[in-house]
């Protein structure tokens, strides 16, 4: 594998359901970011990671939960959620956290009923 | 907060043509990226080009950082082109992208 994954790449989930979204990069990067892509917006940061080390929270709600064990993976664990965050959820990488080229993941596109 | 303008929103072409893409910002940047998302969703890499210019194929940018405007310009278009186009610029030490609201380009054979 090359540069970043994401699995699943669809998924359709209940407002009760526990679902979680997977990301892993390839790069070498001690960087990783969870976007959220909604139909006819700009893309929104949700979640920055340095070293495994959270380092921004955009006010996401708290039914939005990230996970980086490690600097190759980052995980974002989703509960209770909302026909309004039906989405395409994007991972992306890059070396550090200010001043470098981010490189994406193809997304999951989430859909909630 | 930083504000990013993409202009224009809607492009529609024939193939063959050549096309150029503007992006203005508010405020100096230390990063500014071109992206292409396609469309299944996936944003591709274009150019990592926070000033001067850069050439790759059929694909060119510039960046004026001191007059706030980075341009793309796309020649000899292909349908393989089309898609949403996206400029995104970070402050100075402030590590986050702010995204502009994209260019949609439709290249018709």
């Amino acid at each position: 594998e090359t540069g970043v994954t994401q699995t699943p790449r669809h998924l359709v989930m209940g407002m009760t359901n526990k679902k979680s979204l997977k990301c892993e990069q390839h790069l070498g990067h001690n960087a990783m970011y969870w976007y959220k892509q909604s139909a006819k917006k700009p893309l929104e940061l949700m979640f920055v990671y340095s070293l495994e080390e959270r380092v921004e929270n955009n006010s996401v709600p708290s039914r939005f939960s990230p996970e980086c064990p490690n600097s190759s993976h980052l995980f974002l664990h989703l509960h209770t959620l909302q026909p309004e965050d039906s989405a395409l959820y994007l991972c992306a990488s890059s070396q550090g956290v200010s001043g470098y080229e981010q490189y994406f993941g193809p997304g999951t596109r989430l859909t909630v009923t | 907060g930083i504000q990013v303008e993409q202009s224009p929103p809607d492009l529609i072409l024939q193939e063959g043509a050549n096309s150029t893409l503007r992006c203005n910002f508010s405020d100096s940047v230390n990063n500014l990226q071109w992206f292409h998302q396609n469309p299944w969703g996936q944003l591709i890499n274009l150019f990592y080009i926070p000033s001067g210019t850069k050439q790759n194929g059929r694909l060119s940018a510039t960046t004026v950082a001191t007059e706030r405007y980075s341009l793309l310009y796309i020649s000899s278009s292909q349908t393989t082109d089309s898609g949403v186009y996206f400029c995104a610029v970070e402050m100075d030490s402030n590590y986050q992208l702010i995204w502009g609201a994209g260019t949609k380009l439709i290249i018709k054979p």
